[in-house]
């Protein structure tokens, strides 16, 4: 148990659908962040969540939209996602930003666009 | 471009052998330096993590890890390793160059056979 609760852990949607992927922490913590984990390639940090302000956009294109309603949970809208968005969506939370701060992670959600 | 290097994709090894993964990165200033394993199915978790002190820091499931800072290096340790460390390994670096973004390395998966 990890503390970090991703829904759902497998989607599958097409090029024009709409969707999002939820994250809920049950650590009191004040930081969430999404990162993208796609084959071969290190770990993406996309969106970063402080005190549920927007802290960080690490070039994300527009077709991810974040939503961060209050310090436990976190979402990510998608819409008209592309063949290349196909990976694991893992989110993260830590205490805070303070950069000793282990993060804790969920399962992700394998996202196939088709 | 700054970065986290792991410099093994892959290792395989023997029970009861001895382990060490590599970890470089680019960052000058104050690091915090990380290291996370994923078990097969399970989510990233930490293993060990160091912000200050002594550089060679112990972790859980007999892990250890050295910051050389000369080096740029936080290289993952283990004496004698046992199946059920077979896992990828992920080193992360914090730093206050980068704006306190965790950066990940693109991990090591290491097989240890029985």
């Amino acid at each position: 148990e990890t503390g970090v609760t991703q829904t759902p852990r497998h989607l599958v949607m097409g090029m024009t659908n709409k969707k999002s992927l939820k994250c809920e922490q049950h650590l009191g913590h004040n930081a969430m962040y999404w990162y993208k984990q796609s084959a071969k390639k290190p770990l993406e940090l996309m969106f970063v969540y402080n005190f549920k302000e927007q802290t960080e956009n690490n070039s994300v294109p527009s077709r991810f939209s974040p939503e961060c309603p209050n310090s436990s949970h976190l979402f990510l809208h998608l819409h008209t996602l592309q063949p290349e968005d196909s990976a694991l969506y893992l989110c993260a939370s830590s205490q805070d930003r303070q950069g000793n701060q282990p993060q804790h992670f969920g399962d992700g959600t394998r996202l196939s666009i088709l | 471009a700054q970065s986290v290097s792991q410099h093994n994709h892959h290792v395989i090894l023997s029970e009861a052998a001895s382990l060490e993964l590599g970890c470089n990165y680019s960052y000058g200033g104050t690091v915090n330096l990380f290291w996370y394993v994923q078990y097969p199915g399970q989510h990233l978790q930490l293993l060990l993590k160091y912000f200050s002190g002594d550089p060679l820091v112990k972790g859980i499931k007999g892990f250890e890890a050295e910051f050389i800072k000369s080096k740029f290096s936080f290289n993952l340790r283990k004496p004698s390793v046992q199946w059920s460390d077979t896992a990828e390994y992920f080193c992360a670096v914090n730093a206050e160059a980068a704006g306190n973004k965790l950066t990940f390395g693109g991990g090591t998966r290491v097989l240890v056979k029985p």
